[in-house]
């Protein structure tokens, strides 16, 4: 199957730093990837869908200015989370498609704000 | 907006036992429903999908129903083995794939040697 890497795995940073989390499909160009946010034990919650060379669309709720998605290439889409608290510590996954319905994620990436 | 139901949360059997998760969705445009399993700390991972055409689908040990009037869909896991062990999600989508997904809270599968 496809594959989707992310990077990095994991971060820790500094309360009011910015953060970037990078999503990249290897073997594919994927128009759309998504970006979601999960709490322990608890289900993917869509934050935004990236589309490339365009805005990207956020879902009710997510502040488009706390997290900026850019979806340069076909490839890559990176979300930043600016200015970041202790409340933004979470697991932010990405996934893309190829088209064909299939979704692959990408490892995930484990942020912690002290 | 879709509302995907999913349960139980948590589900433990004893090994060599079928296990069985269960979906409502709320959209009766959606005709896309995909499954994930996410062991801890991994991504999640495809493991079965049917569309609306169909009602029933196989994958070895691994079986998804659906009933479109009832608006429900449901995996079926039978001679469970320790690996099942991992939360799966269930999804639904009107756009005929990956676009627009809406995830169940997922179930949390423990599988008791």
């Amino acid at each position: 199957g496809a594959v989707v890497s992310q990077h990095p795995s994991w971060v820790i940073c500094k309360s009011g730093t910015s953060v970037k989390i990078e999503c990249r499909s290897l073997d594919f160009q994927a128009t759309t990837m998504f970006w979601y946010r999960q709490f322990p034990k608890q289900s993917l919650m869509l934050m935004a869908t990236s589309n490339e060379g365009s805005k990207a669309t956020y879902e009710q709720g997510v502040e488009k200015d706390k997290f900026l998605i850019n979806h340069a290439s076909l490839t890559l889409s990176t979300l930043t989370v600016t200015s970041a608290h202790p409340e933004d510590s979470s697991f932010y996954i990405c996934s893309a498609s190829e088209g064909f319905g299939e979704l692959f994620f990408g490892e995930g990436s484990r942020l912690t704000v002290l | 907006g879709e509302n995907v139901e999913q349960h139980p949360s948590t589900l433990s059997v004893q090994e060599g036992d079928s296990a069985v998760i269960k979906c409502t969705y709320s959209d009766s445009a959606s005709n896309y429903f995909p499954w994930y399993k996410q062991e801890l700390g991994k991504r999640p991972q495809l493991i079965i999908d049917i569309r609306s055409n169909v009602g029933e689908k196989k994958d070895q040990r691994i079986a998804v129903t659906l009933n479109k009037t009832a608006k429900h869909f449901s995996l079926h896991i039978t001679e469970t083995q320790p690996e099942d062990s991992a939360v799966y999600f269930c999804a639904a989508s009107s756009g005929g794939g990956a676009d627009g997904l809406t995830f169940g809270k997922g179930t949390h599968l423990i599988i008791q040697p």
